[in-house]
């Protein structure tokens, strides 16, 4: 099983709201990533965890704020977001952080900030 | 730092045409390289990777070298399908674990 979890699929939040994206996988891997990707652009990488710690925060705006509660999940917190922050989120994971390891994305949550 | 280029796009071919998508890197030592698809409405998925040089992806048809002398690691394959339409994107990952993708190719077959 490679698979990666991403709830919910789709999002629309206001620029005051609170919300939380979710992800989950069950394959026993280490290290765990967020990105963001707006339309026709490649993947931009915003958060990693390394055996559930926060080890890379690529300048992301405290307007996210991730959390890794357990091995197996990931949690990115949404408060005061801008309409530019409409995005795909994607989920990662992969076995650990040694080079060369093969990243398993999720489907994404398709967000829209109003 | 370590980087990849990749070929402009959009790509349209017609179906069963022969595919070349191109990926050159930049980076010391011996990167792992990787073929990621993205389908519309859809998250990235592993289309096929070469650790070492001179080893060859393949998958789903899909095909890739990885050229140490050239720093290049192609996509092709010889037959495109309608379902092949999607985007392409060639990465690289060195030490740890951030990856580097290309820009994107996104290709188009039609019947």
């Amino acid at each position: 099983d490679t698979e990666v979890t991403q709830t919910p699929k789709h999002l629309v939040m206001g620029m005051t709201n609170k919300k939380s994206l979710k992800c989950e996988q069950h394959m026993g891997h280490r290290a765990m990533y967020w990105y963001k990707q707006k339309a026709k652009k490649p993947p931009e990488l915003m958060f990693v965890y390394s055996y559930e710690k926060l080890s890379i925060n690529e300048s992301v705006p405290s307007r996210f704020s991730p959390e890794c509660p357990n091995s197996s999940l990931l949690n990115l917190h949404l408060h005061a977001l801008q309409p530019e922050d409409s995005a795909l989120y994607l989920c990662a994971s992969s076995q650990g952080d040694r080079g060369g390891a093969i990243q398993y994305f999720g489907a994404g949550t398709r967000l829209s900030v109003l | 730092g370590d980087s990849v280029t990749q070929m402009e796009g959009p790509v349209t071919l017609s179906e069963e045409a022969f595919l070349t998508i191109n990926c050159t890197y930049t980076a010391t030592g011996y990167p792992s390289l990787f073929w990621y698809v993205q389908y519309p409405g859809e998250g990235l998925q592993l289309l096929l990777k070469a650790t070492k040089a001179d080893d060859k992806g393949s998958n789903k048809g899909f095909e890739a070298t990885y050229r140490k002398e050239t720093t290049s690691f192609h996509l092709e394959k010889g037959s495109v399908q309608v379902s092949d339409s999607a985007v392409y994107f060639c990465a690289l990952i060195h030490t740890g674990n951030q990856f580097y993708f290309g820009t994107g190719t996104s290709l188009t077959v039609i019947p």
